[in-house]
């Protein structure tokens, strides 16, 4: 089993859908939880960034994180077509100076006009 | 804030050249910096993990003689690929630790796509 696991879709919808994206992981030392957006031959740009369990809302988009069930989702309000790209969950635990970071596979987004 | 860049963004070389990539966090200070390679349609993945001042760790099945790390200041760490081949042909994204503790995360670079002929 994967640390992290991502479908990588793709996944199409229309413009203005709600968009769910999720990831689950099997290491309970998990404790931060990142969401990246990934635009086609760009470098990832962090989206969300949680620590531990809850919810975190910016703008259109808001992250849940639920460490009971290992399971991690970033929802998309009203999309757009600029939303279009690859979103990679990321995780990491907090012991010592480890900032390595474990990814999904990433999942492609299209948000049609 | 938090940007970080690199250059070049492509290069296109022969077989058996070197070549160099810079990556520069512009706004902040980074003791750590993280090279990633990735193939298209898949996720990053990690070559090495770079600390100012100190010799680069790397990942299990990465050639640390191919791929020189170097991390001589708090706001540069540069890649060098020697004696690059095709299959070394790839996109080469850095990324920049910057917070406190255990909360620090990484913010990327644009990346450099790399083809060697």
């Amino acid at each position: 089993q994967k640390e992290v696991e991502q479908d990588p879709g793709p996944l199409s919808v229309p413009e203005g859908a709600i968009v769910s994206l999720n990831c689950t992981y099997s290491n309970s030392a998990f404790q931060y939880f990142m969401w990246y957006r990934q635009y086609s031959r760009k470098g990832p740009e962090l989206l969300m960034y949680t620590y531990s369990s809850g919810n975190k809302e910016d703008g259109r988009f808001t992250a849940q994180v639920d460490k009971s069930s290992k399971y991690i989702s970033l929802f998309i309000r009203d999309s757009q077509p600029s939303d279009s790209a690859t979103y990679l969950c990321a995780m990491k635990d907090s012991g010592g100076s480890n900032y390595k970071l474990t990814f999904g596979k990433g999942t492609l987004l299209t948000v049609n006009p | 804030g938090a940007v970080v860049s690199q250059h070049p963004s492509w290069v296109i070389c022969k077989s058996g050249t070197s070549v160099k990539i810079e990556c520069r966090s512009l706004d902040f200070q980074a003791t750590t910096m993280f090279w990633y390679r990735q193939f298209p349609k898949q996720s990053l993945m990690l070559m090495a993990t770079s600390n100012e001042g100190s010799k680069a760790t790397y990942e299990q099945g990465v050639e640390k003689d191919k791929f020189l790390i170097n991390h001589a200041s708090l706001t540069l760490s540069t890649l060098t690929v020697t004696s690059a081949h095709p299959e070394d042909s790839s996109f080469y994204i850095c990324s920049a630790a910057r917070g406190g503790g255990a909360a620090k995360t990484q913010y990327f670079g644009p990346g450099t796509r790399l083809l060697v002929l």
